[in-house]
C-alpha cells in the first residue's frame, strides 16, 4: 500500500523558515516523480513544487521560486521541501504527492499524504 | 502561465441527477487534464487522467471527456457520498495549475 506522511509543519514568525518532510512506503520511491502542494485554510488546491524521478528535473510556482527548495533522497525514500523567507500568504496544509506513472515526467498526482500545517504569523 | 476555468463554482443538485462541470483552459493542452475529488475532510483523490481515463477504483458514474481547451466531468447518477470539491489540473507542462475548483451539494 502506498503511503505518504508530512512532517516538520507549525507555527513561525515572517521571515523564518521550515523544513518539510515526505516519507514515501510501499512503492519503489526513486522510479515516481513528486510533488508539493498546498492549501490555504477554506481555499483550493496550489501546486508548490514538482521533483522528478531522478532528481534532474524541478519546477516551481512564481509563488515559492527563490525562496522554496525542493530536494530527495532515494536512500530515505523521503522528499523535502525547505521553506525560507516564509510569508503569511504561505499559510496553508502542505501535501506531498505521487506522480501516477513511473518514469513519466509530469503526470497527475494519485497518492496524496494527509498533510502537515504550516501556520505564518507573528 | 496557462489559467484552468471551472465552472460553476457551486451547484446543488438532488441525488440520481447527472452533474455536469466545465473546465477551460486559456491555451491548448491537448489531454494533458486530470480531475480531482476532495470530500470535506479529506485529502483530494485522483478521478480522471488524461482528460478521459478512469483512475482505477473510480465508479463509473464518473467520466470526462475534452480536448484542447475544453474539458467537461461528469456524474451520470449524483450520490450523497459525491459531496465534495472538484478540482481539474493541467500536467502538460509547469505549473501544474489547478482549476478554481467547484463544490458539489446534495438539493
Amino acid at each position: 500500500e502506498v503511503q505518504l506522511v508530512e512532517s516538520g509543519g507549525g507555527l513561525v514568525k515572517p521571515g523564518g523558515s521550515l523544513r518539510l518532510s515526505c516519507a514515501a512506503s510501499g512503492f519503489t520511491f526513486s522510479n515516481y516523480a513528486m510533488n508539493w502542494v498546498r492549501q490555504a485554510p477554506q481555499k483550493g488546491l496550489e501546486w508548490v513544487s514538482y521533483i522528478s524521478s531522478s532528481g534532474s528535473h524541478i519546477y516551481y510556482a512564481d509563488s515559492v521560486k527563490g525562496r522554496f527548495t525542493i530536494s530527495r533522497d532515494s536512500a530515505k525514500s523521503s522528499m523535502i521541501l525547505q521553506m525560507n523567507s516564509l510569508r503569511v500568504e504561505d499559510t496553508a496544509v502542505y501535501y506531498c504527492a505521487r506522480g501516477r506513472s513511473p518514469y513519466q515526467l509530469l503526470p497527475p498526482f494519485d497518492s496524496w499524504g494527509q498533510g502537515t500545517p504550516v501556520t505564518v504569523s507573528s | 502561465d496557462i489559467q484552468m476555468t471551472q465552472s460553476p463554482s457551486s451547484l446543488s443538485a438532488s441525488v440520481g441527477d447527472r452533474v455536469t462541470i466545465t473546465c477551460r483552459a486559456s491555451h491548448d493542452i491537448s489531454n494533458y487534464l486530470a480531475w480531482y475529488q476532495q470530500r470535506p475532510g479529506d485529502v483530494p483523490k485522483l478521478l480522471i487522467y488524461a482528460a478521459s481515463a478512469l483512475h482505477s477504483g473510480v465508479p463509473s458514474r464518473f467520466s470526462g471527456s475534452g480536448s484542447g481547451t475544453d474539458f467537461t466531468l461528469t456524474i451520470s447518477s449524483l450520490q450523497p457520498e459525491d459531496v465534495a470539491v472538484y478540482y481539474c489540473q493541467k500536467y502538460n507542462n509547469a505549473p501544474l495549475t489547478f482549476g478554481g475548483g467547484t463544490r458539489v451539494e446534495i438539493k
